[in-house]
């Protein structure tokens, strides 16, 4: 089993929708969580990133963990199709990151 | 968000050829960075953890003494891919913690080194 477990899709919805993103993982010793956007051919963009359970906001982007379930998700509202990239959750403990395989995102105008 | 920079973007190179890739931390000193290794449509693999002044920790698997690391200041870590084979073609990615931000754990990557081994 992997630490971290995320549905690659990919995922394709209309401009203006909500898109929710999830990852598992395994090991209730990952201490943070967070959320990093990737274009094509670049490098990993940090979105969120969040140490408890709850909701954090940011602008369209809500990042949710829920700790009992080792559930985190990724909620973009009003989505826009320069939203469209790969979102790789991120997991750590101990100064180490462990990244989910990415859910290739696609928003269409 | 902190600036971390990678070069070059892309490089090829013959097989059997050595390849260096430099990641800095423009404005901020890194005393750890992160060397990831990506394969098309899958995750972020760690390779090795780059410390300023002591040697590298590699991860279970990955080969130091093919993918050397050196991060002689605070601000440039660099990794060699010695005696590049085809099968290395890849896209290397480096990250660093900003040491200013108060909890010290968000990584910052730099944009990416696609690698093709000819």
């Amino acid at each position: 089993q992997k630490e971290v477990e995320q549905d690659p899709g990919p995922l394709s919805v209309p401009e203006g929708a909500i898109v929710s993103l999830n990852c598992t993982y395994s090991n209730s010793a990952f201490q943070y969580f967070m959320w990093y956007r990737q274009y094509s051919r670049k490098g990993p963009e940090l979105l969120m990133y969040t140490y408890s359970s709850g909701n954090k906001e940011d602008g369209r982007f809500t990042a949710q963990v829920d700790k009992s379930s080792k559930y985190i998700s990724l909620f973009i509202r009003d989505s826009q199709p320069s939203d469209s990239a790969t979102y790789l959750c991120a997991i750590g403990r101990g100064g180490k990151l462990i990244f989910g395989q990415g859910t290739e995102l696609s928003v269409k105008p | 968000g902190a600036v971390v920079s990678q070069h070059p973007s892309w490089v090829i190179c013959k097989s059997g050829t050595s390849v260096k890739i430099e990641c800095r931390s423009l404005d901020f000193q890194a005393t750890t960075m992160f060397w990831y290794r990506q394969f098309p449509k899958q995750s972020l693999m760690l390779m090795a953890t780059s410390n300023e002044g002591s040697k590298a920790t590699y991860e279970q698997g990955v080969e130091k003494d093919k993918f050397l690391i050196n991060h002689a200041s605070l601000t440039l870590s660099t990794l060699t891919v010695t005696s590049a084979h085809p099968e290395d073609s890849s896209f290397y990615i480096c990250s660093a913690r900003d040491p200013r931000r108060e909890t010290n754990t968000e990584a910052f990557f730099g944009q990416g080194t696609r690698l093709t081994v000819v």
